[in-house]
Order: structure tokens, then sequence, then C-alpha cells
């Protein structure tokens, strides 16, 4: 059984572009939900997506969008990155919500 | 907004000590999860407790939520150097929350041989 899968690995970014993350959830599992992991810190839930619909929000602005395909795997999309955005981006797939998470490797984004 | 502090945020312990890490909110949870994470790694989850009181042990480790479900403690007997991570709670509130969960800062163990 493949487990959770991210891409890319790392990522270099410039001040104001445009960047997509990309999650395989685990075999099974209709819920994905993404969270930021800044250094040093515990990681920050960011958006929830399941059956392809948004289910929860955490603190993060518009520019942090989402999207989840028939096949269960998600993107992330940030807009107009900035600084602060460097960060280790992580993502869980779960059987349903409320199930244990399992999380990929994470995609490390750096903003220059 | 709830929150999870934990402590201590750094750890540097010899081989064969035991060690507690503590996580604190004002804000109750219905379940806490204990996680491990490895440097280049996602967290993996260690322990999910649910009920008030309730203590799991899975080995060297013990873990306890606490009576009000708002604190939990991690207690690791006779560490190894295998036992070097970022541990990390997190909280699922329930409710609207459910499937959410609300992180604390993480608790970096170093165990020297």
């Amino acid at each position: 059984e493949t487990g959770v899968t991210q891409s890319p690995t790392h990522l270099i970014k410039t001040r104001g572009q445009q960047v997509t993350l990309r999650c395989s959830s685990q075999s099974g599992h209709n819920t994905v939900s993404w969270y930021q992991q800044a250094l040093g810190q515990g990681p920050q839930f960011i958006f929830q997506y399941y059956r392809e619909e948004e289910n929860g929000r955490g603190n993060f602005p518009p520019r942090f969008s989402g999207l989840q395909f028939p096949n269960y795997s998600s993107e992330l999309n940030v807009n107009a990155l900035e600084l602060d955005d460097s960060a280790l981006y992580l993502c869980a797939s779960s059987l349903d919500r409320g199930h244990e998470q399992y999380f990929g490797p994470g995609t490390r984004l750096t903003v220059t | 907004t709830q929150l999870l502090e934990q402590s201590p945020q750094f750890l540097s312990i010899q081989e064969g000590e035991n060690l507690t890490v503590y996580c604190n909110s004002s804000s109750v949870f219905s379940s806490l999860q204990w996680y491990r994470q490895e440097p280049g790694e996602g967290p993996v989850l260690l322990v999910t407790v649910v009920t008030g009181g309730e203590v799991k042990k899975l080995k060297r480790l013990t873990f306890q939520f606490g009576d009000a479900r708002k604190d939990s403690s991690l207690h690791i007997t006779a560490a190894q150097p295998g036992d070097t991570g970022l541990y990390l709670c997190a909280g699922e509130a329930g409710g609207t929350s459910y499937g959410k969960l609300t992180f604390g800062q993480g608790t970096i163990l170093t165990v020297h041989p």
C-alpha cells in the first residue's frame, strides 16, 4: 500500500510568484488536510478537503487555496508569495473526517 | 482560537534518564494525539487519548490525558538515542472543528549516548 506522497520535495520561489504543491493521498482515503510548518514550530492547519469540497479552513488568507480531485489527490496553491510563506508544507490523508491522519514527507518551500 | 502550549521546547539528556513533556491548554479537546517527527519526514502518530484521565503505554512511553481534557503529558523512561526527534502534541476540538488538528510548538529531544 502506497503512503501519502508529495511533490516537489523542495522548491525555491521569488516573492510575488505563485506556487502549486501536490499531494497524493493514501489509497481509499477521501479526506486531505494541509498544514504549514515554519522552522522550529508545530504544524498549523491551513484547510481540509473532504470528497472534493473544502471542509474547514484555518487562519490563512484567501491567497492560500486548494483543490481536491475525484481520485482524492489534492493541490495547494499560494498566490503572491511572501517571505513568511517559507515553510514545510505537509499534506495528511485520512480514511474519513476525524480518522487518523497519515502525513506525507512535506514540500520545503523557500521564498527569496 | 485554541492554543496548545508545549514544554519544554528543548530537552537534552543522557541515555538512561527519564523525561516528561507537557502539553497544556485552556480549551477542552475531544481527543489529543502525540506525534514524533524525524528530519525530512512528516509527523508519525504515536498515540491518541480520548477519555479524561486516560493513560496509555507504548513500550517505554507513557501518555496521560488530563481529567478535564485540557492537558496531556508524555513520559519516557530510560531514554535511548533512538528516541531523539521532535515530539508534537495535537488536539482535536470536535464539533465544527472535527478532524482539524491544533498542534503545540513541539519539543526537540536529544538523547546522548
